[in-house]
């Protein structure tokens, strides 16, 4: 059964700290692994990722992923309260539909 | 430039009742979803459908049924609701291998 994991599931910071989230995942038909942002709406896409060991960058964010271990991660250097959120990260199964599995989702909490 | 239309935003229901929610959209996309969104539990895959008059189940089908007539709409059926389906339904949609998914906005419905 395809599962994607994510943690921490939640996490709580301070303005300027740096943050790292994890996402592992085991996905028959592995294509990419995207990051969205979801803010009490509709998730809104922040990258996609199918080639290994390339980072991934829109200004204080990036990305990587390891396809040989089956996981990727999402940095977000000087957090301000604006990235509080909840982050998913979803594998795409291309052999079924192109349906996107997704994860549990980590809260981010950033406090001034 | 609609994108991807969710009806109803939000929705009461008595146990037992039933409804359809509605997903259009405008960008001649071939694949659409049917997602649920409970707490900590990331987005989980209802149906979907890979063209018009074709579905398939998701991972959480049960309770739900599915029909895409038209290329560019595809409804979800509750035709008995019960609480256990209290939830964030959210539709999306993409081209066939197409990378990324377009998001509707949302629906919120409550089982009392």
């Amino acid at each position: 059964e395809d599962k994607v994991v994510q943690s921490p599931l939640s996490l709580v910071v301070h303005e300027g700290d740096t943050v790292t989230l994890n996402c592992s995942y085991e996905v028959t038909n592995f294509r990419s692994l995207l990051w969205y942002k979801q803010e009490k709406k509709a998730p809104t896409f922040l990258f996609m990722l199918t080639s290994s060991g390339i980072e991934k960058k829109s200004g204080r964010l990036s990305s990587i992923l390891d396809k040989k271990e089956l996981f990727s991660i999402l940095n977000i250097t000087a957090t301000q309260t604006g990235d509080s959120a909840v982050y998913l990260c979803a594998a795409l199964n291309y052999n079924q539909g192109g349906k996107l599995i997704f994860g549990q989702g980590t809260e981010l909490s950033v406090k001034p | 430039n609609a994108g991807v239309t969710q009806t109803p935003k939000f929705r009461v229901l008595k146990t037992g009742q039933s409804m359809t929610l509605l997903c259009a959209q405008d960008m001649n996309h071939e694949y659409m979803y049917w997602y649920r969104q409970d707490p900590g539990m990331g987005l989980r895959l209802i149906h979907y459908s890979v063209g018009e008059g074709t579905t398939a189940k998701g991972e959480v089908p049960d309770g739900y049924n599915v029909s895409r007539l038209k290329k560019q709409n595809f409804l979800l059926g509750l035709e008995s609701a019960a609480p256990s389906q209290t939830s964030v339904y959210f539709c999306a949609s993409q081209h066939a291998g197409g990378f990324g998914y377009t998001f509707g906005s949302g629906t919120r419905l409550t089982v009392v």
